[in-house]
């Protein structure tokens, strides 16, 4: 069973860097066509689509993000990491890691169970 | 990228089928198959029920269906049952590589 987890802190203060890791199990960071994406949803609101990143190093990232948007994996460790900069309270959300399905675009189909991340 | 369009709300009563919108643009849902649909409860996690407009997952129930028309996929549920009252999220490629999700839909089971 794929399985995912979201762990960092719980509270930044504006301006810092927050730093999310997912760590996985039960499939590979490397293999061809894998990809895991970021999704946030702040408290009470809908799903933001944050960013991707495939087996291959490739990553896409939301416009309304770049530039303040990283994401990077640890294949030894099998971990994939969030770096978000420069936080605002806007940021404050819970940040889900997911995998996506194999052969579909931007299906997610196995999710962490969320981190939620207060700016202030 | 702007969200899909949902609606608010809808509601139903047990048995009856209730189908939600998602409205987006010629560059996502119009141009593509690939809508996701994802079911959320409150403080639960999102469960993926539609792939790829009308795909099922193994052991998501057939009373979810997905379909589209023009710049608009929807989520019909048929049969309603109390445990399908959730928010309701649908979500697009983009064709510029990117991912959209909608406002969110509530479902209330009346």
């Amino acid at each position: 069973q794929i399985t995912l987890k979201e762990s960092g802190p719980t509270l930044v203060k504006p301006t810092q860097t927050l730093t999310l890791t997912c760590t996985v199990s039960e499939f590979s960071l490397t293999e061809n066509g894998v990809g895991v994406g970021w999704i946030r949803q702040p408290p009470g609101k809908a799903l933001e689509w944050l960013g991707i990143i495939y087996w291959n190093d490739d990553t896409t990232y939301s416009p309304s993000l770049r530039g303040r948007l990283t994401i990077t994996k640890d294949t030894s460790n099998n971990r994939v990491v969030l770096a978000l900069a420069n936080m605002d309270p806007v940021d404050t959300a819970t940040y889900f890691c997911a995998h996506k399905r194999s052969g579909t675009y931007y299906t997610f189909d196995y999710w962490g169970q969320g981190a939620p991340v207060t700016v202030s | 990228q702007s969200a899909l369009t949902q609606p608010a709300s809808v509601s139903g009563s047990p048995g009856q089928s209730v189908t939600i919108s998602c409205t987006g643009t010629s560059e996502d849902v119009g141009k593509f198959h690939f809508v996701s649909w994802y079911q959320q409860h409150p403080g639960k996690v999102p469960k993926l029920i539609i792939f790829d407009l009308n795909s099922r997952p193994l052991g998501v129930s057939d009373r979810f269906s997905g379909s589209k028309s023009g710049n608009t996929a929807s989520l019909t549920i048929s049969d309603l049952q109390i445990d399908d009252e959730a928010d309701y999220f649908c979500c697009s490629f983009v064709s510029s590589g990117l991912g959209v999700f909608g406002g969110g839909t509530r479902v209330t089971v009346l």
